[in-house]
């Protein structure tokens, strides 16, 4: 199971912080990607969390702007993005992923947080 | 570059009949790493189809995926009402790491 902290309403230029935290499996066996998902459009990739040595891996559209880390001893993956505009209001899910980056498709997702950006 | 096209961007059919979607990669997809979603309103994405053709645990044998290289098709057949939702394409793989789809509505009349 994946549980994702509350809806979020932010000003344009805040940053936001949304957690993941896990149960039922082992955390620091699995990775943690994050995706998100515009009103009407298609789910985008943002990145990727080793939830066992921390390593990261960001897209590119994304790099400099997110950062991704996690606490081993709640079991619970974070992801931070800076510098919010409208185009960011989205729903962020987080899913279950391996410790290898890309190496497999998602069985396993949060409900979803959703992020409003607006003045 | 890794887009994925899928079509129709609609599709409306009846109860029973079947749904055939599109999903084409500008690459060849390396080692048919390609995954289909189904995605209900409110709900997050749920894995249909990996590796191109292989099944979800849980998903009934009504959906099917099949393809290579870079055209791929998921496959409903006998569709229900409950089978309304919006369909993803995901290619994923180390050397890409993932790209969506923009997906197809599929909508039961």
């Amino acid at each position: 199971q994946l549980v994702q902290s509350g809806a979020d309403l932010k000003k344009p230029g805040a940053s936001v912080k949304v957690s993941c935290r896990a149960s039922g499996y082992d955390f620091t066996n699995y990775g943690i990607s994050w995706v998100r998902q515009a009103r009407g459009h298609g789910p985008e990739w943002m990145g990727w969390i080793n939830t066992n040595n921390g390593d990261t891996k960001y897209a590119r559209e994304f790099q400099g702007r997110v950062t991704m880390t996690r606490d081993t001893s709640t079991n619970t993956a974070y992801m931070e993005l800076r510098g919010l505009t409208s185009d960011d209001t989205a729903v962020y899910y987080c899913a279950k992923d391996e410790l290898i980056v890309g190496a497999v498709p998602f069985d396993h997702w949060g409900p979803g947080t959703l992020v409003t950006v607006s003045s | 570059d890794t887009v994925l096209t899928q079509s129709p961007g609609t599709l409306s059919l009846s109860p029973g009949e079947r749904a055939t979607l599109s999903c084409r990669a500008r690459q060849t997809v390396n080692g048919n790493y390609l995954a289909w979603y189904q995605q209900k309103p409110g709900q997050a994405p749920r894995l249909l189809i990996y590796d191109a053709s292989t099944r979800a645990n849980g998903i009934p044998d009504r959906f099917s995926g099949s393809g290579s290289g870079t055209d791929f098709t998921l496959t409903i057949s006998r569709l229900e009402p409950e089978d309304s939702a919006v369909y993803y394409c995901q290619r994923y793989g180390s050397s890409i790491l993932y790209t969506f789809g923009q997906g197809t509505k599929l909508e039961i009349k």
